[in-house]
């Protein structure tokens, strides 16, 4: 079964709208973590933000935000007011088990979601 | 935060030759990691690289193929071995750097001809 599942592989989004990236998860690990990345056409990966399985409230970094339900194993990513430089592939991931272990550290990844703002 | 550079940022290499992949942390971190993006697709773990260590590796990646070194607490490299066209692909390495982190450099593109 898949860890991670991305189910839109593309979207358009208009310029300063609002999108959200539909992220679902699958594990029994009482201890993990959700991270987004986005990846440019250039290839790096950029760390948007990250929500523990812990954590009570839900994730905030400028004008991303995670909608994180838990009971329904899913972790949203928010973009608000896009840009054109929003335009890339973003990725949701999973860690499994506590970050200080080397394998709490590994990312499952899903399949990826391309999006691209129109102006 | 941490700072990630990779070399080389791309390669053009030919079949059966082998290419080393170079990741320089700007700061000491325990665990490193190699991925690899093959085109139009995810990332995929290869292994796990710990200092003073062996590198573990996923299933389905060994070290005869990708071996790792990993001489101290700011470097690693990733050998990509005997390269065929299927060899192409986008490595990443990444760190975790704490505080619920995990950052990646920018990748090392690699063609294989």
């Amino acid at each position: 079964a898949q860890k991670i599942t991305q189910t839109q592989p593309g979207m358009f989004v208009q310029e300063k709208e609002a999108v959200t990236l539909d992220c679902t998860y699958d594990t029994s690990d009482p201890s993990y973590g959700l991270f987004w990345y986005k990846q440019p056409s250039s290839g790096e990966m950029i760390f948007l933000i990250y929500q523990g399985s812990y954590d009570q409230q839900n994730a905030t970094e400028g004008r991303y935000s995670l909608n994180f339900q838990k009971a329904r194993k899913s972790a949203n990513l928010v973009i608000s007011a896009s840009q054109l430089g929003d335009s890339a592939m973003y990725f949701c991931a999973m860690r499994e088990g506590y970050m200080i272990k080397a394998a709490g550290n590994k990312l499952t990844f899903g399949g990826g979601t391309r999006v691209l703002v129109k102006p | 935060s941490a700072v990630i550079s990779q070399k080389p940022s791309r390669d053009i290499c030919q079949r059966g030759t082998s290419l080393t992949i170079q990741c320089q942390v700007d700061s000491q971190v325990t665990m490193m990691f190699w991925y690899r993006q093959q085109p139009g697709q995810s990332l995929t773990l290869i292994a796990t690289a710990n200092q003073g260590s062996e590198a573990t590796y996923e299933s389905g990646f060994v070290i005869d193929k990708f071996p790792i070194s990993r001489p101290n607490l700011t470097f690693s490299t990733l050998t990509v071995s005997n390269m065929s066209p299927e060899d192409s692909s986008i490595y990443l390495c990444s760190v975790f750097a704490g505080q619920n982190t995990i950052y990646f450099g920018e990748g090392s593109w690699l063609t294989v001809v």
